[in-house]
């Protein structure tokens, strides 16, 4: 089952721009992560909040955590042509099994 | 960094054959490992947890005996599709979280194993 939702549920942007895309979820959380997963391939970890944090980096991402809202929000900056890919947020849940949410289709125009 | 093969990547079967795809944590070592089904355009659904040396947790709905999982050992579980049907294609994706790194929940992940049930 999925945790939350994500919204957009699709972006496209120009290259250069940035990205900001947001996932709900339902449950308690020890931590969130994102994920990112090109066409046709697996998922590649992208950045790990825990839930005692409401900000966190890495490179050009930069990942937002409200426990208060249950939510978290992923912009990428200055994005570029090779970001184009659908990127999900997860949670663990009951029995230390991560739930993903819907995901977001994220395409960058060159 | 922690690598998960998955194999195969592809694999075209007649509709009644059964599939076996194998995922391998090549340089880490996995209690548990997590086998995913995704949909076109959608997000991965959790289908089974897969535990070393005991029986795997199947998630609601989903067919233990449709799927057989086996966790042979701390580096390799099997899914095995039995008798394939043509709504059984889908692209499914194994993972598996590092024996020593368990409490922050990360998983890695397989490139995905494509079933295509004529």
């Amino acid at each position: 089952s999925q945790q939350g939702e994500e919204d957009p549920q699709a972006l496209s942007i120009q290259e250069g721009e940035n990205a900001t895309m947001n996932c709900s979820y339902k449950t308690s959380i020890n931590n969130l992560q994102w994920y990112r997963q090109n066409s046709g391939r697996g998922l590649v970890h992208l950045i790990l909040i825990r839930s005692n944090e409401r900000e966190k980096h890495s490179g050009r991402l930069r990942v937002t955590l409200d426990t208060s809202k249950k939510s978290s929000s992923l912009l990428i900056t200055a994005s570029r042509a090779a970001d184009t890919a659908s990127y999900f947020c997860a949670t663990v849940v009951y029995g230390n099994k991560l739930v993903f949410g819907a995901g977001t289709i994220l395409r960058v125009k060159s | 960094g922690a690598v998960v093969s998955q194999h195969p990547s592809r694999v075209i079967c007649k509709s009644g054959t059964s599939v076996k795809i194998e995922c391998r944590s090549l340089d880490f070592q996995a209690t548990t490992m997590f086998w995913y089904r995704q949909f076109p355009k959608q997000s991965l659904m959790l289908m089974a947890t897969s535990n070393e040396g005991s029986k795997a947790t199947y998630e609601q709905g989903v067919e233990k005996d449709k799927f057989l999982i086996n966790h042979a050992s701390l580096t390799l579980s099997t899914l095995t599709v039995t008798s394939a049907h043509p709504e059984d294609s889908s692209f499914y994706i194994c993972s598996a979280r590092d024996l020593k790194d368990a409490s922050t929940g990360e998983l890695f992940f397989g490139e995905g194993s494509r079933l295509t049930v004529l």
